[in-house]
């Protein structure tokens, strides 16, 4: 079946860059499908970062898009996050998600189990 | 880009009915009928229950059902059964990207 695995340093220091990888298992990251990362801080909702088709096209939250790049690397069949000048507030558990086939579809229908950061110095 | 506006928490008993709502405006909730619906127990990912306003993924009882009256979506949970205590959230297409709302915690009594 589709499995989603989250994975990446815990601990990122203020003003430093949070890279996280999405390894993708049992479907090709090359199918008709737009790959997000959602995060959720301690104790409070969910947000939505962004999405990424695997020809490129991509779209983001615009409260974190200055500061925001997600990326896909087919030969490994993963999808990626980096968030530059991060803060104590970008600590959250990170999720990657299988979107819909078309980016107006919201449908995130396959998550990892999620990945705790924390920033802090 | 705020976030949809959802009630803090909801409640009722084994065998009630109870509705969420999720308010946005006409450039979100309202403008699009793509709004999906997450159920999210402690510590575990969420799982998507509605899609498209009002469809319902393969393996999602039929107690959950959608809907949308202009700017506003409802989930409605009928036959409420413990397992169903959880936080749920709202989600909606905003014309270039995708906002939550706010989450309701629901209680079973």
């Amino acid at each position: 079946q589709v499995q989603l695995q989250e994975s990446g340093p815990g601990l990122v220091e203020p003003s430093g860059t949070l890279s996280l990888t999405c390894a993708v298992s049992g479907v090709s990251i090359t199918s008709d499908y737009w790959w997000s990362w959602v995060r959720q801080p301690p104790g409070k909702g969910l947000e939505w970062i962004g999405e990424m088709y695997h020809t490129g096209s991509s779209s983001y939250n615009p409260s974190l898009k200055s500061r925001v790049t997600i990326s896909v690397d087919k030969s490994r069949n993963q999808f990626y996050l980096i968030l530059n000048s991060v803060t104590a507030a970008d600590t959250a558990v990170y999720f990657c998600a299988r979107g819909g086939s078309s980016s107006w579809h919201v449908v995130f229908d396959v998550w990892g189990q999620g990945t705790v950061v924390t920033v802090s110095s | 880009q705020s976030a949809l506006t959802q009630p803090r928490s909801v409640s009722g008993s084994p065998g009630q009915s109870v509705t969420i709502s999720c308010t946005g405006t006409s450039s979100d909730v309202g403008g699009y009928n793509f709004v999906s619906w997450y159920q999210q127990h402690p510590g575990k990912a969420p799982k998507v229950m509605i899609y498209d306003v009002s469809k319902r993924p393969s393996g999602v009882p039929d107690r959950f059902s959608g809907s949308k009256s202009g700017n506003t979506a409802s989930l409605t949970i009928s036959g409420l059964q413990a397992e169903d205590e959880a936080d749920y959230y709202c989600c909606s297409y905003a014309g270039s990207y995708k906002v939550f709302g706010g989450g309701t915690k629901l209680t079973v009594l």
